[in-house]
C-alpha cells in the first residue's frame, strides 16, 4: 500500500533559520506528490506540487527517486510560515494519501 | 463564488444519533471528497465521488454514507453517531480526480464534530 510519512509531529524553529519538513513515501511507479498547508483558522490549501517544480513564498520541495523523498525546504523561515503542513500523494487513479502532518513553529 | 461550504461548523450529538454532514461547492467540480482529522493521524479519507451518481469507499468508510445526486452536493451521513467518530471533517473539490497533472484540492471550512 502507498504510504507518505512525516516523521516529524513538531518542528520548531527561530525566524531566519533554514527549514526542512521531511516527507517519504512508497510508491513503485512515478509518483505524484503534493504539500498542503494549513494556517491557523484557514482553509487546507495546496502550497506546492511536484510536476509544476515551482517556488511558493519562498518553499521550494524537490522529487528525489533514490531518496523517496519529497521534502519540503525554505532557506529562511519567517513567522508567518507557523502552520501545518502535509505532504500528499496520489493513491491509484481518484485519491490522495495524506501524510500526519507536521506543525512548524517559528519564533521570533 | 463562495467555494466548497461545509454545514454545520460544529455539531454535538449523543451516541446512536443520526446526522447529515453537508458539502456543496460552486465551482462545477466533478470529484469530491470526504476526509476526517484526527490529532495525530493526520487526513484520512472516508469516501469520495468522480461524479454525480459515482462514489466509492476511501480508507476509512465504514459508519458513513454518502450519496452524489447532483455535481454541486455531496453530503455524508453518519447513520448511528458513536463517540470514535468524534473528528473534524473536512469536504474538498476539484475539477478532476488528483492524478493526472496534479488538481489541487479545494477545501471547505470543516465540520467540528462532538460525539458523546
Amino acid at each position: 500500500a502507498q504510504r507518505v510519512t512525516q516523521p516529524e509531529k513538531l518542528l520548531s524553529v527561530f525566524k531566519g533559520a533554514p527549514v526542512e519538513l521531511k516527507c517519504n513515501y512508497s510508491y513503485s511507479g512515478s509518483p505524484e506528490l503534493f504539500w498542503y498547508v494549513q494556517y491557523s483558522r484557514q482553509r487546507l490549501q495546496l502550497l506546492l506540487r511536484h510536476i509544476s517544480r515551482e517556488s511558493i513564498k519562498g518553499f521550494t520541495a524537490d522529487l528525489n527517486k533514490g531518496e523517496t523523498s519529497f521534502h519540503l525546504k525554505k532557506p529562511f523561515a519567517q513567522e508567518e510560515d507557523s502552520a501545518m503542513y502535509y505532504c500528499a500523494s496520489v493513491r491509484g487513479y481518484s485519491t490522495l494519501t495524506f501524510g500526519k502532518g507536521t506543525m512548524l513553529l517559528v519564533s521570533p | 463564488n463562495a467555494g466548497v461550504t461545509q454545514t454545520p461548523k460544529f455539531q454535538v450529538l449523543k451516541t446512536g444519533q443520526s446526522m447529515t454532514l453537508q458539502c456543496a461547492q460552486d465551482m462545477n467540480h466533478e470529484y469530491m471528497s470526504w476526509y476526517r482529522q484526527d490529532p495525530g493521524m493526520g487526513l484520512r479519507l472516508i469516501h469520495y465521488s468522480v461524479g454525480a451518481g459515482i462514489t466509492d469507499q476511501g480508507e476509512v468508510p465504514n459508519g458513513y454514507n454518502v450519496s452524489r445526486s447532483t455535481t454541486e452536493d455531496f453530503p455524508l451521513r453518519l447513520l448511528s453517531a458513536a463517540p470514535s467518530q468524534t473528528s473534524v471533517y473536512f469536504c474538498a473539490s476539484s475539477y478532476s480526480p488528483p492524478t493526472g497533472g496534479g488538481q489541487p484540492q479545494h477545501f471547505g471550512d470543516g465540520t467540528r464534530l462532538s460525539i458523546l
